[in-house]
Formats: C-alpha cells, structure tokens, sequence
C-alpha cells in the first residue's frame, strides 16, 4: 500500500463546475497535509496546507482533513480552464527534518 | 524573500555519463534543503536532504549522492547514468509550515 494514495484520475469537470480531489494516507502520525499544483513542465507551487480536522477556506479552493479517516480532500468552486494542471496531495512530520510524502496526483482537465 | 535556483534547465546524458545538478538558495541562511525525482506521470520521491553543511541523508538506495558544500548549496551527483535515472529533478526548501518550495527543476533525459 502505498504512503499516500489519490484518485488516479484523470478528471474532467466543465467550467463552472465543482471539482473534487481526494487523498488518503496511511501512517496516522502525519501532522501536516498540502496540496500543491503542477502545471505540465513545471515545478509544484503550493496552493493548500491544512493541519487540523476540519475545512479550510481560501478563495475557490477549500481543503478538508479528517485525520480520523486519513482522508484529505481539494475542492475547487467554479472550476476555470486555468485550473486544469496535475494536484499532488504530500502530508508531512512537524519535525526539524520536515519530510514530505507524495502522492502520484491527479489531472484535472476543466473544459470551457 | 526565498528564491532557488538550478541548473542546468534541461540536460541530455548518455548512459554511463557522469552527472552533476546544482541547486543554490538565496535569501535564506542554514536552510534544510531536498533533492525529489519525479519520474513522467508519477509523484515526487525525496532522494536526499540535508539539514547543514556535509550533512546528507538518503532516503532511497539509489546510484546517486548528494553533497552540501556551502550553506546555500546543494548538488546531486552520479558517477555513471542509468536509464532509470531519467526524470524531473526538483530541489527544494521548507517553509514555516513544513510545506516545499520547490525551485524551477532540471529535467534529465538519459539516452
């Protein structure tokens, strides 16, 4: 079983449309979950951290952490075209070395 | 404010071709720093970091080592390219938060 897990996609969403990302991690002591996107030839550029259970707000884009299911989610409101790329779901360790583990992504294709 | 550098952008090696990548951090002193591969349509594998100067740890048995030269500086190297070494080579930095900033990669294709 692999560390991190994500839908293996690819997922398509017309514009406007809500899109939904999901990640699922396997060692409980993670402390620190992100989501990152990565447009095709590019570095990864974070966009989401999330560190406690609940949902957390930012523009389109809400993260949501349930550390009991070991379960992160992306969801992203009125999808646009500049959206479609690859999102990386890492989770980390609160730790002097701060390590993180990533999951395999997700392409998302928004389609006008 | 933080900035990373690499070079080169892009590098095209034959197999057995030694390797060395170079990644540089400004605006930052005694950062941790990563080394991840990315191989084509997959995740990111952390290969090494270092918390200091002459400090390495790897993560992975692999035909590839890291060194630290300088603070402010850290390079991946290989003394024979394999096949599978081909990838998108990614350093980075954490920040406050333990998330990455990643610098722009080099990509590497090992013929």
């Amino acid at each position: 079983q692999k560390e991190v897990e994500q839908n293996s996609g690819p997922l398509s969403v017309p514009e406007g449309a809500i899109a939904s990302l999901n990640c699922t991690y396997s060692d409980r002591g993670s402390q620190s979950f992100f989501w990152y996107r990565q447009y095709s030839g590019k570095s990864p550029e974070l966009i989401m951290s999330i560190y406690s259970n609940g949902d957390k707000e930012d523009g389109r884009f809400t993260a949501q952490l349930n550390k009991a299911s070991q379960y992160v989610s992306l969801l992203i409101r009125d999808s646009q075209p500049s959206d479609s790329a690859t999102y990386l779901c890492a989770v980390g360790y609160n730790t002097n070395a701060g390590k993180s583990t990533f999951g395999d992504g997700t392409t998302l294709t928004v389609k006008p | 404010s933080q900035t990373i550098h690499q070079w080169p952008a892009t590098l095209v090696q034959p197999v057995g071709s030694p390797l060395s990548l170079e990644c540089t951090v400004e605006g930052t002193s005694n950062p941790n720093l990563y080394w991840y591969r990315q191989a084509a349509g997959r995740g990111l594998q952390l290969l090494f970091y270092s918390v200091g100067i002459g400090q390495i740890s790897s993560e992975v048995p692999q035909n590839l080592s890291a060194s630290r030269p300088q603070d402010r500086q850290f390079i991946l190297s290989s003394k024979k390219l394999l096949l599978s070494d081909s990838g998108f080579y990614l350093c980075a930095f954490p920040g406050m938060g333990y998330e990455q900033f990643f610098g722009p990669g080099t990509r590497l294709t090992v013929l």
